[in-house]
């Protein structure tokens, strides 16, 4: 039981490079997050997927798009990086709504 | 506007000194607040839940009280292995998802 699993763990881009951050749990759970993290900013939510088929925004949405692949997968698209996205970008899942969330590892992001 | 602020920003203290971080919040219907822990380069492992004021929830030496305005995690007798970041978040009627920035803890053997 690997809980939630994020590839890749490091990233470097070029500004204008596009690229898919991979999420996969393996709990059976409904709900799906996407984070991004900055020093002394929190974590802020990006999208986030109440249940398979079903995407919405969160506080941070612009320069991004989801993919509720299956019940297993989230992924998060960057297609134009911008250095405003250098971050750490968490994906986090649930049984149903927000409750109890189990975070993956992290993916650290930057771009140049 | 929906906001959660987390005091103090860090907080050192001597092994077997108990104390408190505080999470105080204005949103517009609470559905819960959540206490979670993170350790450097890890993501964010989930502690508590609460969702209505007076409900107290205990786990080893950390026990997480809420009122109508604020959480309290409150840490007894801590021990170096209790070092890390606490980061509180609520969730609003809209089921929108608020972290407040944390509270970074050090415990000094």
């Amino acid at each position: 039981n690997a809980g939630v699993t994020q590839t890749p763990k490091f990233q470097v881009l070029k500004t204008g490079q596009s690229m898919t951050l991979q999420c996969a749990q393996d709990m059976n759970h409904n709900s799906m997050y996407w984070y991004r993290q900055d020093p002394g900013m929190g974590l802020r939510l990006i999208y986030y997927s109440a249940s398979e088929g079903t995407t919405d925004k969160g506080e941070v949405p612009n320069g991004y798009n989801v993919s509720r692949l299956n019940k297993r997968e989230f992924s998060l698209r960057l297609e134009s990086a911008a250095p405003s996205q250098t971050s750490v970008y968490f994906c986090a899942s649930s049984l149903v709504g927000a409750r109890e969330q189990y975070f993956g590892p992290g993916t650290r992001l930057t771009v140049t | 506007e929906d906001q959660v602020t987390q005091s103090p920003e860090a907080l050192r203290l001597q092994e077997g000194e108990s104390s408190s971080l505080n999470c105080s919040y204005t949103v517009s219907g609470l559905r819960g607040l959540f206490w979670y822990r993170q350790d450097p380069g890890k993501g964010p492992e989930f502690l508590f839940t609460l969702y209505s004021a007076g409900e107290e929830k205990e786990k080893e030496r950390l026990k997480a009280t809420l009122t109508k305005k604020e959480s309290f995690l409150h840490i007894t007798a801590p021990k170096p292995e209790d070092s890390a970041t606490y980061l509180c978040a609520v969730q609003a009627v809209d089921d929108k998802i608020i972290f407040g920035k944390g509270t970074r803890l050090h415990i000094l053997p």
